[in-house]
């Protein structure tokens, strides 16, 4: 079955540091790869995705690269700032499933200024 | 375009009680997707329906069950609350042909 996984947290960092969440995934299919992020008290809002291999997502200066070859979609951003805490989810979904969607457990990041 | 409306955005039963929720997803989508979420259990998929049918289901006991109109809304329904379903519920909706989901802000349900 389809399954993600991806960096345990929390993560703190100070403002404008270096900002890297790893994922990996296992499909039975050519899943589609998507990053969400949940702010405090709302709902998730798809931050990025990527539908084949080699495609970068990119969105409010964070990017992932879908991997097949390593079976992975690590999130990245260059310089983070404190309004960039929230919790993480990477997630995949593809046909075989229904297109259902598989989430990662979630990796809370808090910036400090 | 409007986004996934869910309602209420907050709610606070007694044990014992049924709960409904509703959700509207984004017009043209035929697919709307039920997930709750937890502090120690995360997001967990309940089921998604597509078109009026039930197409995936999640491992959650019959106490919670939904339905979709024929407009795409959807209701979600827990009877014999426990204290244990306090959390906060999410509702995806998407084309249901892949390309994504949208959700909505969520129903926080609070069993006392």
């Amino acid at each position: 079955g389809n399954s993600v996984t991806q960096m345990e947290g929390p993560v703190t960092l100070s403002e404008e540091a270096f900002l890297t969440i790893n994922c990996t995934y296992t499909a039975t299919g050519y899943p589609s790869l998507f990053w969400y992020v949940q702010y405090p008290g709302e709902g998730l809002q798809l931050l990025l995705k990527a539908t084949k291999a080699d495609d970068k997502g990119s969105n409010k200066g964070f990017e992932a690269t879908y991997r097949k070859e390593t079976t992975s979609f690590h999130l990245e951003k260059g310089s983070v700032q404190v309004s960039d805490s929230a919790v993480y989810f990477c997630a995949l979904s593809d046909r075989s499933n229904d297109y259902k969607l598989s989430f990662g457990a979630g990796t809370t990041v808090t910036v400090r200024a | 375009k409007a986004g996934v409306t869910q309602t209420p955005r907050y709610l606070i039963k007694t044990r014992g009680q049924q709960v409904t929720l509703s959700c509207s997803p984004i017009s043209g989508h035929r697919s709307v997707s039920w997930y709750q979420q937890t502090p120690g259990q995360g997001l967990q998929f309940l089921f998604e329906y597509f078109s009026e049918t039930q197409r995936n289901k999640g491992n959650f006991p019959g106490r919670f069950s939904g339905r979709q109109f024929s407009n795409s809304r959807s209701e979600m329904n827990v009877s014999t609350l426990e204290l244990g379903d306090s959390a906060l519920y999410l509702c995806a909706s998407s084309t249901g042909q892949g390309g994504g989901y949208t959700f909505g802000s969520g129903t926080r349900l609070t069993v006392v």
